[in-house]
């Protein structure tokens, strides 16, 4: 069945370090990657997407890259803030599916 | 409007009593889920309206019941529930076979 393995946390960073959360993920078809944050008391807000192999999904300075050879959905940003502290989720859906697979979800704190 | 509405924000319930859980959304979209999250844990899914009709149901006791009166709408009734089903409770929306827009949660608790 379909899968979606992340990082262990809890990931601590000083602010403006480099954030990498490893995520891979097992299909049978041709799915479509997610991140979500979710930050403390709050429901889930879509961070990006990629819905085919290579693309690159991006925003507020995060990215991410679907490798299908390594069948992997890293999330990268280059200088965290303080403000980024919240839990990260990976998550994929099946082409022609409506059912969302999440990761274990990785906690990130960022110290001033 | 890119808003996924849900009622209330929380919930005290007892456990013989009726209480329903509501969402709302007016972007448009065609499918509809709930998710339960328990503390520390990722979104569990409960149930998906794929044009208001019910698509999936992942083996949740009958204590929980769905209703999707409208393409807009999508309330999750519950009766006799259990301390063990306290959690956040949450509902998406999307279009079809497409990323989920979530809402802010219902934090339940069960007394």
């Amino acid at each position: 069945g379909d899968s979606v393995t992340q990082m262990e946390g809890p990931v601590t960073l000083s602010e403006e370090a480099f954030l990498t959360i490893n995520c891979t993920y097992t299909a049978t078809g041709y799915p479509s990657l997610f991140w979500y944050v979710q930050y403390p008391g709050e429901g889930l807000q879509l961070l990006l997407k990629a819905t085919k192999a290579d693309d690159k999904g991006s925003n507020k300075g995060f990215e991410a890259t679907y490798r299908k050879e390594t069948t992997s959905f890293h999330l990268e940003k280059g200088s965290v803030q303080v403000s980024d502290s919240a839990v990260y989720f990976c998550a994929l859906t099946e082409t022609g599916a409506n059912n969302l697979f999440f990761g274990t979800g990785t906690r990130l704190t960022v110290i001033p | 409007d890119t808003e996924v509405t849900q009622t209330p924000k929380h919930l005290v319930m007892g456990m013989t009593n009726k209480k329903s859980l509501k969402c709302e959304q007016h972007m448009g979209h065609r499918a509809m889920y709930w998710y339960k999250q328990k503390a520390k844990k990722p979104p569990e899914l409960m149930f998906v309206y794929s044009y208001e009709k019910l698509s999936i149901n992942e083996s949740v006791p009958s204590r929980f019941s769905p209703e999707c009166p409208n393409s807009s709408l999508l309330n999750l009734h519950l009766h006799a529930l259990q301390p063990e089903d306290s959690a956040l409770y949450l509902c998406a929306s999307s279009q079809v076979y497409t990323e989920a827009f979530f809402g802010q949660g219902t934090r339940l608790t069960v007394v």
